[in-house]
Formats: C-alpha cells, sequence, structure tokens
C-alpha cells in the first residue's frame, strides 16, 4: 500500500507570493494534519482535520489555511509568503480522531519550500 | 498545553541499550505519550504510545512514572542505523481542539 504522498517535493517561491502544498493520506485514513518543520527544530503543528472539518489549529497566523476534500485528501495554503515561512512542511495521517490522546500518525516525506 | 523537555543530544555505542528521557510536567489527564524517530530528509516515524505504566513493541519499551510527568524510551541493543533524531510528543486538548506538541527532539549518534 502506499504510504502518505506529498507534492510538490521542493520548491521555491518570492517573498509576497502565495503557495498550495498537497497531501493524500494512506487508503482509509481520513485523519489529515499539517506540521512546518523548521531546519534543526521539531515539526511544529499547524492544523488537524478530520472528515473534511477543521479539528485542531496551531499557532499560526491567518495567513495559513487548509482544507480536506471528500477523497481526504488536503491542502495546505500558505499567503503573502515570508522569508520565515522556509521550511519542510510536512503532512501526517491516522486512522482515526481523538480529541484527547494521539492516534499513531504517518507522515509523508514533505515538501521542502524555500522563500527567497 | 503540554511541554516537552527532551536532551540536545546523546551519544552511544553499538549493542548498547540507550535511555532517553523526556519531561512533560504539564501533561493533562487524558493526554498519551507519544515517541517518534526521523532520519534527515525525512518524516517522523511512530515508535511507541503509553498513557502510564510500561509499554513494550519489537523495537522499545517506554517507561512512564506514576505521575506521568517523565517518560523515558528505551531502545535496546542500539546499532548504527539507530542514529536519528527522537521526538516526544504529548497529546494535548483545549478549548480550540486538538493540537499536538513536539519538543526539540533528543540527537542519538551511535558509533560502532
Amino acid at each position: 500500500d502506499a504510504g502518505v504522498t506529498q507534492s510538490p517535493t521542493h520548491l521555491i517561491k518570492t517573498r509576497g507570493q502565495q503557495v498550495t502544498l498537497r497531501c493524500s493520506p494512506i487508503s482509509g485514513h481520513k485523519s489529515v494534519s499539517w506540521y512546518q518543520q523548521v531546519l534543526g527544530q521539531g515539526p511544529q503543528f499547524i492544523f488537524q482535520y478530520y472528515e473534511k472539518e477543521e479539528r485542531g489549529r496551531g499557532n499560526f497566523p491567518d495567513r495559513f489555511s487548509a482544507r480536506q476534500f471528500p477523497n481526504y485528501s488536503s491542502e495546505l495554503n500558505v499567503n503573502a509568503l515570508l522569508l520565515g515561512d522556509s521550511a519542510l512542511y510536512l503532512c501526517a495521517s491516522s486512522l482515526r480522531y481523538s480529541r484527547d490522546n494521539i492516534a499513531e500518525q504517518y507522515f509523508g516525506p514533505g515538501t521542502r519550500l524555500t522563500v527567497t | 498545553l503540554a511541554k516537552t523537555t527532551q536532551p540536545i543530544s546523546m551519544d552511544s555505542y553499538e549493542g548498547q541499550e540507550v535511555n532517553i528521557t523526556c519531561s512533560h510536567n504539564n501533561i493533562a489527564t487524558n493526554d498519551y505519550i507519544t515517541w517518534y524517530q526521523q532520519f534527515p530528509s525525512q518524516g517522523p516515524r511512530f515508535i511507541i504510545q503509553g498513557y502510564k505504566t510500561k509499554v513494550t513493541n519489537e523495537v522499545a519499551s517506554l517507561f512512564i512514572p506514576a505521575d506521568r510527568k517523565s517518560s523515558t524510551l528505551s531502545l535496546p541493543r542500539v546499532s548504527l542505523s539507530d542514529t536519528a533524531v527522537y521526538y516526544c510528543l504529548v497529546g494535548s486538548s483545549s478549548t480550540g481542539g486538538f493540537k499536538t506538541i513536539f519538543g526539540a527532539g533528543t540527537r542519538l549518534f551511535v558509533k560502532a
């Protein structure tokens, strides 16, 4: 079975531009989460979606938005890019959703975004 | 939100047991503790998860004391391929919904 896939693999954008990152979860997984990982740091939680609804949001500005489609794939959008948005963006899917505990998450390889 | 604190780095030799401790003093009652492994240029990979006491699977053990303010990941007989960053993760719920907090991670370097 295919794992979590993300596209594109790498992306270079200019400050002020907008970017859309895509994620396809493992077949049967209904929950998708997005993380930002700056070089040398741990992943920072951005969003979680389950059954097409936002279930959690991290401490990121409104320039960051996401959505989940009926097939459970997801897009992360970032507007008005800043140099500080340069990072590895990780998508993770999980089979179930729980308000309190953490279902085992399966991470994709990430999209490396460079903002110049 | 429960935050985690881990040692920045650790060194070990092949065949040794490695124990990595994570502090999470503000862990909530319903939070679980999860550990992930990450290699360069890859997404994190799930290792083990627990709520209290001890959990063991085919690759690791997780020890959680009664107060749950810390946890210890134990890797038996490490090999060179275990060189990676290990993250302690505590799930946290809030009025705003689901959130997860990764720590800064522990860089484990296994030497021959």
